[in-house]
């Protein structure tokens, strides 16, 4: 049974360019978060999402970051324009039910390293 | 013992003993609170939760504490070993609310 799966594990864009990271949640969950690290900091929430919804997305910067869950396929934060303050390692977490128990049934995935050279 | 690095504070314990890293939450409304362990390179895997109800919770080898009197959480690991060294993160869940807020971390050193 795979846990949660990122790709690509590094990224490398220059500044300008778009980054698009992906996340397939852990099979039969239907809950998605995305959180983002700076090094030798804790993870930052920015986004959660339900199939084809945005349920909680206080933690996004409000220009350039978007983020969707379709009914079908992956999760994808999307970054436009990157600047080298947008390089970080970003995590994608799922869930079955958004409750809290038992682990809150939150796995996290081994994250994508984005570097904006 | 215990010091503040450039960036995370870091505990330095010998192989054997035990450890207990402390945490300070910030929400008194905080109903659930979980303890991540993260490797280099890694994601964060979980170690222990509790919930608001409870002030002490027993795992493998690991006790989760919680004070909600000062808002504190510790994690005691008993018998440290080499595989422990990592950085550990609390998080806690806001009543009402899905997300997780990290605190700020503190790396485990074990030394032989």
């Amino acid at each position: 049974n795979a846990g949660v799966m990122q790709n690509p594990r590094h990224l490398v864009r220059r500044r300008g360019q778009e980054a698009r990271l992906r996340c397939s949640p852990v099979k039969g969950h239907s809950h998605v978060y995305w959180y983002r690290q700076l090094p030798e900091e804790g993870l930052k929430f920015m986004v959660y999402l339900q199939k084809e919804n945005i349920i909680d997305e206080s933690g996004m910067p409000k220009e350039r970051f978007s983020a969707e869950f379709p009914k079908e396929g992956p999760s994808i934060l999307r970054i436009q324009q990157v600047v080298r303050g947008d390089s970080a390692a970003y995590f994608c977490a799922s869930s079955k039910l958004g409750k809290a128990y038992d682990n809150y049934g939150y796995t996290f995935g081994s994250g994508t390293r984005l570097t904006v050279v | 013992g215990e010091s503040v690095g450039l960036h995370l504070p870091t505990l330095s314990v010998q192989e054997g003993d035990n450890s207990i890293i402390n945490c300070a939450y910030s929400n008194s409304a905080s109903d659930y609170f979980i303890w991540y362990k993260q490797e280099s390179g890694k994601g964060p895997q979980f170690i222990i939760d509790i919930r608001s109800n409870m002030d002490k919770r027993q795992g493998q080898r690991v006790t989760v504490l919680l004070n909600k009197t000062v808002k504190h959480l510790s994690l005691q690991i008993a018998a440290t070993q080499p595989g422990d060294s990592a950085v550990y993160f609390c998080a806690e869940k806001k009543s009402g609310y899905n997300k997780l807020i990290f605190g700020a971390g503190t790396r485990l050193a074990v030394h032989p």
